[in-house]
């Protein structure tokens, strides 16, 4: 099983759909997580960090569930421009600090 | 405010041979973390660099090597280039080891 797994999509949905993504992760003993978004072709960039407590930031939810270990994310009313790849990233607690990635979840918004 | 560079932005090699990428970190960050996305794939950490060591390595062979300079910019070097190294390499830098990282637009390598 993989540390970090992501459903590929692609998920096609309409304007103003609103769309959840999930990343489960496998070590119990991850600290951190984050989403990410990554346009075609260009470097991943900084959505929202994840919070036991879950955290908002406009459209944009994100919730933790460390029972069944997995994080969301939830895109209200979604635009066009959220079409990209959604990374989850997940960094394990301990001295070791290493950031695993899962492999992206695909979001294409049509008109 | 600078964000994080990288240099070349395109490389074609051949297997066998050896090849050098660069990052600028952002103004006031630290820390920097080397990572190899694959087609289709999530970015794959190499390891990070703190202080002019590497301090966390992934799962890569030592073919795989860097370095940092007194001015926090990082090198990635890649020996004995291999048809499965072409990728996309992404710097990301940091204020601290733990902090939030920020990618650079990465150099896109091809072994021919």
């Amino acid at each position: 099983r993989k540390e970090v797994e992501q459903d590929p999509g692609p998920f096609n949905v309409p304007e103003g759909a609103t769309v959840a993504f999930n990343c489960t992760y496998s070590n119990s003993a991850s600290q951190s997580f984050f989403w990410y978004r990554q346009d075609c072709r260009k470097e991943p960039k900084l959505l929202m960090s994840v919070y036991s407590s879950g955290n908002e930031d406009g459209r944009f939810t994100a919730q933790l569930n460390r029972a069944s270990q997995y994080i969301s994310l939830l895109i209200r009313d979604s635009k066009l421009s959220d079409s990209a790849t959604y990374l989850c990233v997940v960094i394990k607690s301990g001295g070791s600090y290493i950031p695993t990635f899962g492999r992206g979840t695909s979001l294409i918004v049509h008109p | 405010d600078a964000g994080v560079t990288q240099s070349p932005t395109h490389l074609i090699k051949t297997r066998g041979q050896q090849v050098t990428l660069r990052c600028s970190p952002k103004s006031g960050h630290d820390t920097v973390s080397w990572y190899q996305q694959a087609l289709g794939q999530g970015p794959q950490f190499i390891f990070q660099y703190y202080e002019e060591e590497e301090r966390q390595r992934g799962n890569f062979p030592d073919r795989f090597s860097g370095h940092q300079f007194p001015n926090y910019s990082s090198e990635l070097n890649v020996n004995a280039l291999l048809l499965g190294d072409s990728a996309l390499y992404l710097c990301a830098s940091s204020r601290q080891k733990t902090d939030t990282q920020y990618f650079g637009p990465g150099t896109r390598l091809t072994v021919l």
